[in-house]
């Protein structure tokens, strides 16, 4: 079975910290992902990545960054957290660019005060 | 732009009776659509996919979902409720951006299953 699995459950930050969400993943995917998940919005794709060292905006990009030094390995930053990005965060990685499924981690969920 | 709409927030059904869970799509193209569930605390699951072919799909738990063209919906469906399927569900679509395949999901629809 895949597993995908993500540093914290949950995590409180203060205003203005620098924060890191780890996503590790044990099958050799090529493809990982970072969404969040805010009521009534569904999943947001923040940012994706096809390839070590490789990164691609998705639909919300704006004040976070990603890190992908390792294959096994996608980080998503927040420069300086703000209130507003106090949501669920869901990483997720797939075999390939055309893979149908993804798998998902089990969500950090970042509280901003 | 590829997307998908899920119309009820909530969905409410007894155990023993028949759910369906509603989702429409609008895209450019054959459409790959898929449904994902949610239990509480975890991550996403993948219930189903469509891609092509019977216009009925089967997948976990006893799901399936129908396919139709004319209505551009891709309902899913379980003839007898469980309990234990109380969760929140999300449709999905493929889409494709800056040469890439993204999924781009609904906005969730929680099904309440009643003893």
């Amino acid at each position: 079975d895949v597993k995908v699995t993500q540093s914290s459950r949950y995590l409180v930050k203060r205003t203005g910290e620098k924060v890191f969400l780890e996503c590790v993943q044990d099958m050799d995917h090529e493809n990982m992902f970072w969404y969040r998940q805010d009521p009534g919005l569904g999943l947001r794709l923040i940012y994706f990545s096809y390839d070590v060292k490789m990164k691609e905006k998705g639909d919300i990009p704006e004040g976070y960054s990603v890190s992908r030094e390792k294959k096994e390995r996608f980080s998503l930053i927040l420069e300086s957290a703000s209130t507003n990005q106090t949501s669920m965060y869901l990483c997720a990685s797939s075999l390939f660019q055309d893979s149908y499924e993804q798998y998902f981690g089990p969500g950090t969920r970042l509280t901003v005060t | 732009a590829q997307s998908v709409a899920q119309p009820e927030d909530q969905v409410n059904v007894a155990e023993g009776n028949p759910l369906t869970v509603k989702c429409t799509y609008s895209v450019s193209g054959n459409p790959y659509l898929f449904w994902y569930v949610q239990y509480p605390n975890r991550g996403l699951q993948f219930l189903l996919k469509y891609i092509t072919g019977d216009n009925l799909v089967k997948g976990s738990y006893g799901f399936e979902a129908e396919f139709n063209k004319s209505q551009t919906s891709f309902h899913l469906k379980k003839p007898s409720a469980l309990v234990s399927d109380s969760a929140l569900y999300f449709c999905a679509v493929r889409a494709r951006f800056s040469g890439f395949q993204k999924l781009v999901f609904g906005t969730g629809t929680r099904l309440l299953v009643s003893p």
